[in-house]
């Protein structure tokens, strides 16, 4: 089983749409949870991270972390063209362990006109 | 410049080669990485360094050789290489290798294909 789990899409959705991007993890040392946005060509960027349980809003974006259930979500409201790239989960334990990262593989989205 | 910058942006090179990649980063951070992204398949680290010291290696074939002279400058040497070895290879760097609120700021990648 791998460490993290992420639906590799496509994802295609019309602008304006909510989107829902989603991982689930089997580790429970993880605490520390990043999403991180990929456009072609280019190198990850950081969205988001957050280290509680619950809901962390940032402009459109809105991570959330439910521990219990080993679950993650990034949801994009009013999706827009521009929001077309691979999303990447990643995480890591709070303490210790240096500042080595686990990924998703990635959802690779896309927004049309 | 500004961030992480990676040089070349593409590299084709045969087995039998020796080449290098080289990532500069101007953020006045303390920690520098290598990762290899091959598609469909999860970002794997390969090589942590802290204040230029190696303190990661993450069980990589010695093809691979990293070398950090200074704590703005990372290589990737690279000799008698395999085609699986094709992938973008992704520098990265933090302000500290420890710590939680210490986010990867990514450069844009190598795309090495081996022929």
């Amino acid at each position: 089983q791998k460490e993290v789990e992420q639906d590799p899409g496509p994802l295609s959705v019309p602008e304006g749409a909510i989107v829902s991007l989603n991982c689930t993890y089997s580790n429970s040392a993880f605490q520390y949870f990043m999403w991180y946005r990929q456009y072609s060509r280019k190198g990850p960027e950081l969205l988001m991270y957050t280290y509680s349980s619950g809901n962390k809003e940032d402009g459109r974006f809105t991570a959330q972390v439910d521990k219990s259930s080993k679950y993650i979500s990034l949801f994009i409201r009013d999706s827009q063209p521009s929001d077309s790239a691979t999303y990447l989960c990643a995480m890591r334990v709070l303490t210790g362990g240096g500042n080595k990262l686990t990924f998703g593989t990635g959802t690779q989205l896309k927004v049309e006109l | 410049e500004t961030g992480v910058t990676q040089t070349p942006r593409h590299l084709v090179m045969g087995m039998t080669n020796k080449k290098s990649l080289k990532c500069e980063q101007h953020l006045g951070h303390n920690a520098m990485y290598w990762y290899k992204q091959s598609a469909k398949k999860p970002l794997e680290l390969m090589f942590v360094y802290s204040l230029e010291e190696r303190v990661e290696n993450n069980s990589v074939p010695s093809r691979f050789s990293p070398e950090c002279p200074n704590s703005s400058h990372l290589f990737l040497h690279l000799h008698t290489l395999q085609p699986e070895d094709s992938a973008l290879y992704l520098c990265a760097s933090s302000q500290t290798a420890q710590g939680a609120s210490s986010p990867l700021h990514f450069g844009n990648g190598t795309r090495l294909t081996v022929t």
